[in-house]
């Protein structure tokens, strides 16, 4: 079946504009989150939703980043008044917690370039 | 405070060798799990090791737990030159499970032919 996926794969915007990412989870799996990922360095939790709600967005970094989901399914990030430390690849994923099984999948990212 | 911490930062072998990854992390988790990642791209989920278990296998992979030292390994053994990419662990906390997923800053392998 489908993997998940995410839109734009690559983003280049200016300083100050919103830009917002999409991410498709597979179908089914109740849980999505949010990374962030420097250029050589690890992932970054940003935000985790169980079906529409997100009981953590402790790692959002700052008011300028929002995420929403709707139908349990698709989600966005967006952010505001990009700054060029916004620039990173920003990873999603979902995970189905069915069984206890947490084992999460990963799209393929979307580049953010902030000029 | 980061939760995952992975020892080495890099890691070059030769083929046919074994790498050993490390991990540790700092609270009381209920899993540990250990990423692939390559190229900078999507991660690949390679293993998943509970609380109270002490060793897995998947293939030419060995995850060992220690609860106690608040630690994990990964072994790859006969390595081949495609198993070159970064390794990470993730682990959950105690309290929120399968919540906030923390994951170290990697291990990058290098498999020379």
């Amino acid at each position: 079946g489908a993997g998940v996926s995410q839109s734009p794969s690559n983003k280049v915007t200016e300083k100050g504009k919103d830009v917002e990412l999409r991410c498709d989870p597979i179908s089914g799996h109740t849980a999505l989150y949010w990374y962030r990922q420097s250029l050589g360095q690890g992932l970054e939790f940003l935000i985790y939703f169980q079906g529409n709600s997100a009981p953590d967005k402790s790692g959002l970094p700052s008011d300028r980043f929002s995420a929403e989901r709707t139908g349990g399914s698709v989600s966005t990030l967006t952010i505001q008044r990009t700054q060029q430390e916004d620039s990173a690849v920003y990873l999603c994923a979902s995970s189905s917690q069915v069984t206890s099984s947490y084992e999460q999948y990963f799209g393929p990212g979307t580049r953010l370039t902030v000029t | 405070s980061q939760q995952g911490e992975e020892d080495p930062q890099a890691l070059s072998i030769q083929e046919g060798e074994n790498a050993t990854m490390n991990c540790s992390y700092k609270t009381s988790i209920n899993n540990l799990q250990w990423y692939r990642q390559n190229s900078g791209r999507g991660l690949v989920h390679l293993i998943l090791i509970r609380s109270n278990e002490r060793e897995k296998h998947s293939g030419r992979l060995r995850v060992t737990l220690d609860t106690s030292k608040k630690s994990s390994s990964l072994l790859i053994t006969a390595s081949r030159a495609a198993d070159t990419a970064s390794y990470f662990c993730a682990t959950d906390d105690q309290d929120n499970y399968g919540q906030n997923f923390v994951f170290g800053p990697g291990t990058r392998l290098s498999v020379l032919p």
